[in-house]
């Protein structure tokens, strides 16, 4: 059971280019999500997804698209890269439903964009 | 809107002394709260969380943490620090029926010998 893996771990992009953040989970949770790490803002929410083919916006989704093609992958894109978007990138996923459930994290993607 | 507030940036202990580190919300409905923790290069790692009952938590790594409904609180506490506890520590509020979680800004915590 490997839990949520990220890939890459590092990754360093031009302005303009763009990328696809990997996120898979084998625990077969319904609720997927993105956050992004910046220094003295704590975690802010990208985009998630409550299930296949249901995706929405959180606090922070301009400049990234989402899918949700099946229940183990959410890959997070980023179309043109710009300088604001370097910072850490964390995939969690969880349970969904009525009630509350705790979120597992991946280990991060540090991306800079120069 | 949901919000949490955690006052302190950095917090500097030495090791064996007590900690307390500082967690405020704001949420109209009854909150569900979390405390977790990240090491330095690492993903987060849930220390524990209050969801209703007995408003004094016991978490992993002996952390514990009360929920004071009339503080709008949920201060997070261990009795002798290691220095292993050294890292960034992130509180962080959310509810019944919706996944997202709204966190707060994190303390850092350095444990001095």
């Amino acid at each position: 059971n490997a839990g949520v893996t990220q890939t890459p771990k590092f990754q360093v992009l031009k302005t303009g280019q763009s990328m696809t953040l990997q996120c898979a989970q084998d625990m077969n949770h319904e609720y997927m999500s993105w956050y992004r790490q910046d220094p003295g803002m704590g975690l802010r929410l990208i985009h998630y997804s409550v299930g296949a083919g249901i995706t929405d916006q959180g606090e922070v989704p301009n400049g990234y698209n989402v899918s949700r093609s099946t229940t183990e992958d959410f890959p997070l894109r980023l179309l043109s890269a710009a300088p604001s978007q370097t910072s850490v990138y964390f995939c969690a996923s969880s349970y969904a439903g009525q009630g509350v459930y705790e979120q597992y994290f991946g280990p991060g993607t540090r991306l800079t964009v120069t | 809107a949901q919000s949490v507030t955690q006052p302190d940036i950095h917090i500097t202990v030495s090791e064996g002394a007590s900690l307390e580190l500082r967690c405020n919300y704001s949420y109209g409905a009854t909150p569900y709260l979390f405390w977790y923790v990240q090491s330095p290069g690492q993903g987060l790692q849930l220390l524990l969380k209050y969801f209703s009952g007995d408003t004094l938590v016991q978490g992993i790594k002996g952390f514990e943490a009360e929920f004071k409904r009339s503080q709008s609180s949920f201060n997070l506490r261990k009795p002798s620090v290691h220095w292993s506890d050294a890292a960034e520590y992130f509180c962080a509020v959310g509810r019944a029926g919706a996944n997202n979680l709204f966190f707060g800004t994190g303390t850092r915590l350095t444990v001095i010998p």
